[in-house]
């Protein structure tokens, strides 16, 4: 069966500075990766979608790459800031959106 | 102009109730979905209808029954609570489309607390 993993750990960064959030996956690549984001006591908020023809996406402070040969996507946050700490879920789906398989999120925390 | 509303928000039940969790959406989509969280913050999906058909049952006890009187609603019911019931269920609806994909909308969330 699919996996999918995410840093368990929270990452600590300094406000300005990029946070770098991985996800990896193991089997057969996703028709589509998204990533959400997630806080304390709310539902999950999407915030990018790729494809797997696709090698990056942007969207204004928000960068995503999908490495399929790695099998593995990164999401980046550029110049962070204190609103941006949350729960960030990375999300695979290979059915065109009738099952999407979520990982377990990685807390960020901003610092100012 | 809430787009995913669940009610209730929170519940506290008895174990060997029978609990409703409903869900609608004004967006407009075909597709709606019930997840859920455990405390391990872990997101599940547990069924997706498509235009009101079960399209996606995950090994989901049976006596957890999901309802979908029209493409707007999607209701769970749960038969039976047991303590490892408890955990937030997210409703979440999306438009399905030919090659196409779109993404998910949720709701706020229940959180279901079984004593």
């Amino acid at each position: 069966s699919q996996k999918i993993e995410q840093n368990s750990e929270a990452l600590n960064i300094q406000e300005g500075k990029t946070a770098t959030l991985t996800c990896n996956y193991t089997n057969y690549s996703p028709a589509y990766l998204q990533w959400y984001r997630q806080d304390p006591g709310r539902g999950p908020v999407f915030l990018l979608l790729i494809r797997e023809n696709e090698k990056e996406k942007r969207k204004e402070r928000l960068k995503v790459t999908f490495d399929t040969t790695l099998k593995q996507s990164l999401f980046h946050i550029t110049a962070s800031q204190p609103a941006d700490s949350a729960t960030y879920l990375c999300a695979l789906d290979w059915t065109g959106g009738f099952k999407t398989i979520f990982g377990a999120g990685t807390r960020l925390f901003v610092k100012a | 102009d809430t787009a995913v509303s669940q009610t209730p928000k929170y519940l506290v039940t008895q174990m060997g109730n029978d609990k409703s969790i409903k869900c609608e959406q004004n967006l407009g989509h075909d597709t709606m979905y019930w997840y859920k969280q455990d405390s391990k913050k872990f997101l599940k999906i547990m069924f997706s209808y498509n235009n009101k058909e079960l399209i996606i049952n995950e090994t989901v006890p049976n006596r957890f029954s999901p309802k979908s009187p029209d493409k707007a609603h999607l209701n769970l019911h749960i038969n039976s609570l047991e303590l490892g019931d408890s955990a937030v269920y997210f409703c979440a609806s999306s438009q399905s489309g030919q090659g196409k994909f779109e993404t998910q909308y949720f709701g706020p969330g229940t959180r279901l607390l079984v004593l």
